[in-house]
């Protein structure tokens, strides 16, 4: 079992433009999160894929967008890009009957905006 | 609204000390209640669950309805417990917060030799 993984680790962008975010699941795992990490503070939920649909949104713009693989891979759009945006995102999985609450954290990308 | 409250940005003890960990919590409904660790340069990991009602490297935490507080405790910390620490919850209900986690923004534990 390899985890999860995510890519790229750094990333750095200007204001304005788009960013894909890519996450990959632990064998097993159909539910992704992802999930905003600023500087000092805990995690924010930003939304939930479940089997290929979105299955929940935390109270993020619509330019964030994702996308879940029937391999149960993910990505996490952002578009137009600001300042407040640099931040570490992180992609969580569960595993198929496991507590929903009960998540399988990726290291994280770090994105910075200037 | 759900909000998770850790009032302690830092904390240090010393080693062999007892550590408690503190989390408030709100939320209109019956929640699923865990606490998180992200030890250096690892990522963010499940530490327990109230649901569980286990004890997990010494760690043991009792969801006090009354309170609505789920703290964090062991009798003598040990140096490799030196981590931050995150409590969150989940709704159970579907539909609803099932399935997002809502942190709090963590404590940051030090313990000295």
């Amino acid at each position: 079992e390899t985890g999860v993984t995510q890519s790229p680790t750094h990333l750095i962008k200007t204001r304005g433009q788009q960013v894909t975010l890519r996450c990959s699941s632990q064998s097993g795992h159909n539910t992704v999160s992802w999930y905003q990490q600023a500087l000092g503070q805990g995690p924010q939920f930003i939304f939930q894929y479940y089997r290929e649909e979105e299955n929940g949104r935390g109270n993020f713009p619509p330019r964030f967008s994702g996308l879940q693989f029937p391999n149960y891979s993910s990505e996490l759009n952002v578009n137009a890009l600001e300042l407040d945006d640099s931040a570490l995102y992180l992609c969580a999985s569960s595993p198929v009957g496991a507590s929903a609450g009960t998540q399988y954290f990726g290291p994280g990308t770090r994105l910075t905006v200037l | 609204a759900q909000r998770v409250t850790q009032p302690e940005k830092l904390l240090s003890v010393f080693k062999g000390a007892p550590v408690e960990l503190k989390c408030n919590y709100s939320y209109s409904g019956s929640p699923e209640l865990f606490w998180y660790v992200q030890y250096s340069r690892q990522r963010l990991q499940l530490l327990l669950r109230h649901i569980s009602r286990e004890s997990i490297k010494g760690f043991t935490a009792d969801l006090n309805k009354g309170e609505t507080s789920f703290h964090l405790k062991k009798p003598f910390a040990q140096e490799e417990d030196s981590a931050m620490y995150y409590c969150a919850l989940s709704g159970r209900r579907r539909g609803s917060t099932l399935g997002r986690l809502y942190f709090g923004r963590g404590t940051q534990l030090t313990v000295w030799p």
